[in-house]
């Protein structure tokens, strides 16, 4: 795949277990931030994404949690599914129309 | 589906070829960017075109060449790349407005293989 040269973190859960996946940021004046879900030969597909303004955000079986204080960001999701097998990204993006930072990735793998 | 279509999705060529990466966006945006994703480096920008007009070249060799024609399809013209070059290239498109920021939709990517 185009991460394996990469040593990506890995995290391996049992189906039905939630999953936490964690990223550290490090530009203060971030102040919107994203998920990003690819699979094996697929493109980065969005998943949520979070303002500065609010510490969490929930979508389907998804919750992002924002805490700046200690400039960290991190995807739940509830009752993992092998589907949810993917490299899942953070990225990041300062205020105005500057791009987006993406974070290394983690591999989650999902034990059936 | 994302609403943006890459072609060709692999593609192998030599060192002295020249070759063409094309992106469609179907989505009405008015941005597109070009990354590169190989097996050794994180997610890197290379360009970014806002309103038909490149606002960001990530100091990318002068080997890849972008082009924007309209707000809906975007070019990578390549040209004696090296080996090195050989990785997944993704395009991508927002609908970005003054202090709106908002998220990228990708393609599928084009693998490409530098002899």
């Amino acid at each position: 795949g185009e991460n394996v040269g990469l040593h990506l973190p890995t995290l391996s859960v049992q189906e039905g277990d939630n999953s936490i996946i964690n990223c550290a940021y490090s530009n203060s004046a971030s102040d919107y931030f994203i998920w990003y879900k690819q699979e094996s030969g697929k493109g980065p597909q969005f998943i949520i994404d979070i303002r500065s303004n609010m510490d969490k955000r929930q979508g389907q079986r998804v919750t992002v949690l924002l805490n700046k204080t200690v400039k960290h960001l991190s995807l739940q999701i509830a009752a993992t599914q092998p589907g949810d097998s993917a490299v899942y990204f953070c990225a990041e993006r300062g205020r105005g129309n500057t791009p987006l930072v993406f974070g290394k990735g983690t591999r989650l793998s999902v034990i059936a | 589906e994302t609403g943006v279509t890459q072609t060709p999705r692999h593609l192998v060529m030599g060192m002295t070829n020249k070759k063409s990466l094309k992106c469609e966006q179907h989505l009405g945006h008015n941005a597109m960017y070009w990354y590169k994703q190989s097996a050794k480096k994180p997610l890197e920008l290379m360009f970014v075109y806002s309103l038909e007009e490149r606002v960001e070249n990530n100091s990318v060799p002068s080997r890849f060449s972008p082009e924007c024609p309209n707000s809906s399809h975007l070019f990578l013209h390549l040209h004696t790349l090296q080996p090195e070059d050989s990785a997944l290239y993704l395009c991508a498109s927002s609908q970005d407005g003054a202090n709106r920021p908002s998220e990228q939709f990708f393609g599928p990517g084009t693998r490409l293989t530098v002899l």
